[in-house]
Order: C-alpha cells, then structure tokens, then sequence
C-alpha cells in the first residue's frame, strides 16, 4: 500500500515567516494529494489540494508544489499569522478517495 | 445544515465491552469513511462505504465492523473492545467520483478501553 512519510513533526516559526511541510510517497500512481488542517479538538479540513498532471497551486498565502519524478510535495505557507497554528497533514491517492495520511505537522506561529 | 455529527463525544469501555459509535451526514455525499487518529502516526483508515449498502475495507480493519444501511449514516462497531482500540475516531464523507474529492470531517470520538 501507500506509505507517506511528512516532515517535520514539529515546526515553530516567527509570526510573518513562511513555513514548509515536506511529504514524500511511495506508490509512483498516486495522483491526488490534499492538504489538511486540523485545530484542537476538531476534525481536519481540506485546505488546498493538487492533482498529478499540475506542479504547483496557490491559494492566496497557501500553496503547494509536487515533483513527481522524485515523489514528494511540499506545502508553503507565507507571512505566517497567528491562526495558521495547528497540525497540518498530507495525504495521497491513487483514486481520490482512499487517503493514506502523513503523520501530521504541529505548526506553532510565535507572536 | 449540520455537516457531520458523531455520536457519543467521548467514552470509556472496559476490556470485551462492545459499543457503535454513529455517524450522520446531510449533505447528501455518496462517500462515508471511518478513521482513527493515534499520535505520530496521523489517520489512518478504518472502513469505507462508496454508497448505501456498501462496505469495504480499509487499511486496519480488524476488531471493527460497519453497516450503511441508510444513505446519510455510518455506524462503526467494537464486538469486543481492546485497550489497543484507544483512540480518536473520526468519520468523514464526500461526494462520490467525478465530483469534489474534499472529505469533509466530524468532531472526533474520543474512545478510551481500559
């Protein structure tokens, strides 16, 4: 099956800074790869999402970049804010249902 | 409009106890799903339904079974409950291929097996 290893498990940035989340796959026909956040003590939520034939995707201070000649995407959040605090998981499909989820991000932004 | 709802919020059972934990839906999505969630090891998937009537396995199944006999319900069940059960869970759904992929998620159950 599909193993998605995501990196770091724990990110502190300064309010203002960009923080990076990297996701690597295993199973070379994955072709869906969302993004989720999740506060505490609530379900995750989609936050922006990327299919195989698109290499980068941006809404507003999100975005998101896949290579997947190497297997692996990123996400990218600029000019951090204070609600940008929480765990942040990808995931990956071959068939846009079936997600194998990376372990999770803790992202804190320092006032 | 709801969205997903899950049933109970939290409980405890003793090890052998059995429970269903329910989950509810309104908005019409085709797609249902059971995950858990365990620190470090992010969600994984415990059953799926594509449609009222259908189940199917997902990545760690065992111990659990499911039923979709309603379109707008997901029930998740523990015959014989076990400490390694003790987790988060969390049902979610979506609309079925060739439409949004978003998994639109509930509040979580929180399960602990003594």
């Amino acid at each position: 099956g599909e193993n998605v290893e995501q990196h770091p498990s724990t990110l502190s940035v300064q309010e203002g800074d960009s923080a990076v989340i990297k996701c690597t796959y295993s199973d070379s026909a994955s072709n869906y790869f969302p993004w989720y956040k999740q506060e505490l003590g609530k379900g995750p939520q989609l936050i922006i999402d990327i299919r195989s034939n698109v290499g980068e995707k941006k809404d507003q201070r999100i975005a998101v970049t896949l290579n997947k000649t190497a297997k692996h995407f990123s996400l990218h959040i600029t000019e951090t804010q204070p609600e940008d605090s929480a765990v942040y998981f990808c995931a990956a499909s071959r068939n846009d249902y079936k997600l194998s989820f990376g372990a999770g991000t803790t992202v804190t932004v320092r006032a | 409009n709801a969205g997903v709802t899950q049933t109970p919020k939290f409980r405890v059972l003793k090890t052998g106890q059995s429970m269903t934990l329910l989950c509810a839906q309104d908005m019409n999505h085709e797609y249902m799903y059971w995950y858990r969630q365990d620190p470090g090891m992010g969600l994984r998937l415990i059953h799926y339904s594509v449609g009222e009537g259908t189940t199917a396995k997902g990545e760690v199944p065992d111990g659990y079974n499911v039923s979709r006999l309603k379109k707008q319900n997901f029930l998740l069940g523990l015959e014989s409950a076990a400490p390694s059960q003790t987790s988060v869970y969390f049902c979610a759904s979506s609309y079925g291929v060739g439409s949004s992929y978003e998994q639109y998620f509930g509040p979580g159950t929180r399960l602990t097996v003594t």
